[in-house]
């Protein structure tokens, strides 16, 4: 089975903070992709990369960052933590061959900027 | 551009009963779709997919349905179960993403099972 674990289920940071969201997948998967998930607008992509140290932006990267050092973690960072950053963080990965289309998504990370 | 949507935030259902899911899609030239499930508290799992080169796929008590001329899919959930309580998305594989497979997501539908 696949497994994707995020390092936090729930985090609480001040408005200023750094913040960093750890996502590891077991599967050896080229792809990993970060999501925001907000009520009433679905899934957001914020960054992917499609191997080590190779990242591209999403739809939303602004005021976001992420890391690849090594094939099975790929961390996404925020900078200076806002509050319009509250939101329900989705890690997902994938193979990169074509005929493989579905990603595999960790539980989520649900974080509070106060 | 590509847009992935539901029809309704919100379908309430009666256990037992049959449950349709309705999306629809933009680009005519999309052509691979899925369908996620997310319980409560969890990361979205997946349920179903289907090519354009089908117009159904049946799986165990789930049936996805494509119409290509209208750009529309639906879910069908056989015998509603409590448990099929959840979020569903419809996702569309990004025809400009190569060999990256973003998939662009829909916004979700609630369907809340009563007993």
């Amino acid at each position: 089975d696949v497994k994707v674990t995020q390092s936090s289920r729930y985090l609480v940071k001040r408005t200023g903070e750094k913040v960093f969201l750890e996502c590891v997948q077991d599967m050896d998967h080229e792809n990993m992709f970060w999501y925001r998930q907000d009520p009433g607008l679905g899934l957001r992509l914020i960054y992917f990369s499609y191997d080590v140290k190779m990242k591209e932006k999403g739809d939303i990267p602004e005021g976001y960052s992420v890391s690849r050092e090594k094939k099975e973690r790929f961390s996404l960072i925020l900078e200076s933590a806002s509050t319009n950053q509250t939101s329900m963080y989705l890690c997902a990965s994938r193979y990169r061959d074509r005929g493989h289309v579905e990603q595999y998504f960790g539980p989520g990370t649900r974080l509070t900027v106060t | 551009g590509e847009s992935v949507g539901l029809h309704l935030p919100t379908l309430s259902v009666q256990e037992g009963d049959n449950s349709i899911i309705n999306c629809a899609y933009s680009n005519s030239a999309s052509d691979y779709f899925i369908w996620y499930k997310q319980e409560s508290g969890k990361g979205p799992q997946f349920i179903i997919d289907i090519r354009s080169n089908m117009d159904k796929r049946q799986g165990q008590r789930v049936t996805v349905l494509l119409n290509k001329t209208v750009k529309h899919l639906s879910l069908q959930i056989a015998a509603t179960q409590p448990g099929d309580s959840a979020v569903y998305f419809c996702a569309e594989k990004d025809h400009g993403s190569s060999n990256t497979g973003k998939l662009i997501f829909g916004q979700g539908t609630t369907l809340q099972v009563k007993p």
